[in-house]
């Protein structure tokens, strides 16, 4: 069946500008997860989706990131006024999340670059 | 948070050699993911095992969970098998939240 789907696939924007970033998660996965990937380095947390609701955006760097998930599948995150430091690739993973399993599977992932 | 340590860094290998990578955790887990990322930066599930041993073809992966260690080893390596491995982890207390490793780049050479 088909994977989680992201898009855009690259995204340049400048200094200031406000983005969205869309993940399609596997059809009938509950769970919806968004990471970012600095170059060299391993995905760090962002925020994790249970349904509609952000069950923990621990990771969220700070209040200029957002997520929603409004009917339990698609989410957006959405950033606003981009600084240089938020270049990273975002990547997007989901789950059919069980009681005692958790498997994530990971989209291809969207490469922001702020100039 | 939960600490992940993975060794080597690096690995370089001659076509057909067999490698042994190793993922180290600090606390209790429920969940444990080994993924290959390719060039293109897609993260490819290899295993999903918070415990036990696994085999699929050439690879295979152990965790010992009470000792807080996984191997993922790689036979016959092949050129395909380049790129960086990545171990994951979800503490016990912490559901939903992979903390990844660093990471080893492995390379193959033909």
């Amino acid at each position: 069946g088909a994977g989680v789907s992201q898009t855009p696939s690259n995204k340049v924007t400048e200094k200031g500008k406000y983005v969205e970033l869309r993940c399609d998660p596997i059809s009938g996965h509950t769970a919806l997860y968004w990471y970012r990937q600095s170059l060299g380095q391993g995905p760090e947390f962002l925020i994790y989706f249970q349904g509609t609701g952000a069950a923990d955006d621990s990771g969220l760097p700070n209040d200029r990131f957002f997520a929603v998930r409004p009917e339990g599948s698609v989410s957006t995150l959405k950033i606003q006024r981009t600084e240089r430091g938020d270049s990273a690739m975002y990547l997007c993973a989901s789950s059919l999340r069980g009681a005692s399993f958790n498997e994530q599977y990971f989209g291809p992932g969207t490469r922001l670059t702020v100039t | 948070g939960i600490q992940v340590e993975q060794s080597p860094p690096d690995l370089i290998l001659q076509e057909g050699a067999n490698s042994t990578l190793r993922c180290n955790f600090s606390d209790s887990v429920n969940n444990l993911q080994w993924f290959h990322q390719n060039p293109w930066g897609q993260l490819i599930n290899l295993f999903y095992i918070p415990s036990g041993t696994k085999q699929n073809g050439r690879l295979s992966a152990t965790t010992v969970a009470t000792e807080r260690y996984s191997l993922l080893y790689i036979s016959s390596s092949q050129t395909t098998d380049s790129g960086v491995y990545f171990c994951a982890v979800e503490r016990t207390d912490s559901w939903g939240k992979l903390q990844f490793g660093a990471g080893t780049q492995v390379v193959v050479t033909p």
